[in-house]
């Protein structure tokens, strides 16, 4: 089965210092990686995805994350935090063998401070 | 390209009722995946559908089910409803699959009273 723990629910920022946001995930099978973000009273919005190519993965808005199979971990960042980032973030995991389901992580909530 | 719309974004509704709520995938894009948002539970997998066929279900009673038609638009229905359905309800759309990741709408806020 499929599993995906974001270590941190809450995470709290400068404006313009990094951001890490942390995800494990557990699969069966090689697994597809997601990050989606979402604002307040608003959808999912696709940020990045892993699909087996490069591990290191850009994504929109300067956020990247990298696929580290050893560690069973996609951890996503960003050099510089913008007011705008503030929103939940959702690492998600899909696999064959969970029939293409997508499994989410319980979110972190990222805050931005001025 | 338009994305995926999802209607109604609003409905309150009362305890013992039924609903319907509607998807409009991403032109072209043939799998459509339900899911439902709270406070507690996070985000859960409802079902999937593709080409009009359930291609996979989550762990949610029988009073949940759906469908998807022709031309890829899908429904879910909600029968006798419980408070504790309130939620936020979330349809994804993909080209082919999950694995490709998945286009949200903006979700229907139900409310059950």
């Amino acid at each position: 089965a499929q599993s995906v723990t974001q270590l941190d629910s809450h995470v709290s920022v400068s404006e313009g210092t990094p951001v890490l946001l942390r995800c494990n995930y557990s699969s069966s099978y090689s697994p597809s990686l997601f990050w989606y973000v979402q604002h307040p009273n608003k959808g999912l919005q696709l940020l990045l995805k892993y699909t087996s190519a490069a591990t290191l993965v850009k994504g929109i808005n300067g956020f990247e994350a990298e696929f580290k199979k050893s560690e069973t971990s996609f951890h996503l960042t960003k050099p510089s935090a913008h007011m705008s980032d503030a929103a939940e973030y959702f690492c998600v995991v899909s696999d064959r063998v969970a029939g293409n389901m997508l499994t989410f992580g319980g979110g972190t909530r990222l805050m931005v401070k001025p | 390209k338009a994305g995926v719309t999802q209607t109604p974004r609003y409905l309150i509704k009362t305890r013992g009722q039924q609903v319907t709520l509607s998807c409009s995938p991403i032109s072209g894009h043939r799998s459509v995946s339900w899911y439902q948002q709270t406070p507690g539970q996070g985000l859960q997998f409802l079902f999937e559908y593709f080409s009009e066929t359930q291609r996979n279900k989550g762990n949610f009673p029988g009073r949940f089910s759906g469908r998807q038609f022709s031309n890829s638009r899908s429904e879910m229905n909600v029968s006798t409803l419980e408070l504790g359905d309130s939620a936020l309800y979330l349809c994804a759309s993909s080209l082919l699959s999950g694995l490709d990741g998945y286009t949200f709408g903006s979700g229907t806020r139900l409310t059950v009273v």
